[in-house]
């Protein structure tokens, strides 16, 4: 069964760097998603992406996020300069198509933890 | 806007006891209605969604939840637990025109005992 993969599955840094957490959408999906959940807290969502842009945004991705499919087949997800507060798991996650209450299928995630 | 409201952050059953996870939403729009599980360093798998079809959904593993409109409700239910059902369940809400984003509970950490 096709399913969404999530690189790395976890990376430590420390504040203030750069991190770019890696997903892999099923094949044929159009509609990308990166969700969070700090520890003990909600999946909260992120971003969604379509058609090669945002769709829609939460107040969580601010200036300092910024989603990319660069390729075709991987879907980024960048923090320019991390915070402590960034420390969570972050999922990927896909659907076929919206227009409809789709199915979304979740990557296994990233827990990023920073220092 | 939309929330969802999980009562109960741990529930602990006996293996072939009932489940029970309760799960309660708001939303401005008809919803759509999921149940998600996820293991201990998974991601989250689907096992069930209302779509407002029938409102008895039946999911895998031998799940199902009700739809109920007038109590806001969405409850997970499976007859007889086993021990592989232990794990941490989440119910989301979503609606039309809004990317079909998925607004989570915090979620029921359920443990089977032998």
């Amino acid at each position: 069964e096709p399913e969404v993969t999530q690189t790395p599955s976890h990376q430590v840094t420390q504040m203030g760097q750069e991190v770019i957490l890696r997903c892999v959408p099923i094949s044929n999906h159009l509609y990308f998603y990166w969700y969070r959940q700090i520890l003990g807290q909600k999946v909260e969502f992120l971003v969604s992406f379509y058609n090669n842009e945002i769709s829609e945004k939460s107040e969580i991705f601010d200036d300092q996020f910024s989603v990319e499919r660069p390729d075709g087949s991987n879907f980024t997800l960048k923090i320019r300069s991390t915070k402590l507060e960034d420390s969570a798991m972050y999922f990927c996650a896909s659907i076929l198509e919206s227009g409809t209450p789709d199915t979304q299928y979740f990557g296994p995630g990233t827990r990023l933890t920073v220092l | 806007a939309q929330s969802v409201t999980q009562l109960g952050s741990h529930v602990s059953v006996s293996e072939g006891a009932l489940v029970l996870l309760r799960c309660n939403y708001s939303s401005s729009v008809p919803p759509y209605l999921f149940w998600y599980v996820q293991y201990p360093n998974q991601g989250l798998q689907l096992l069930l969604k209302y779509t407002s079809a029938a409102t008895l959904v039946k999911g895998i593993n031998g799940f199902e939840a009700e739809f109920k409109k007038s109590e806001t409700s969405f409850h997970l239910t499976k007859p007889s637990a086993h021990m592989s059902d232990a794990a941490e369940y989440l119910c989301a809400v979503s609606e039309r025109g809004s990317n079909y984003k998925l607004t989570f509970g915090k979620g029921t950490l359920l443990t089977v005992n032998p």
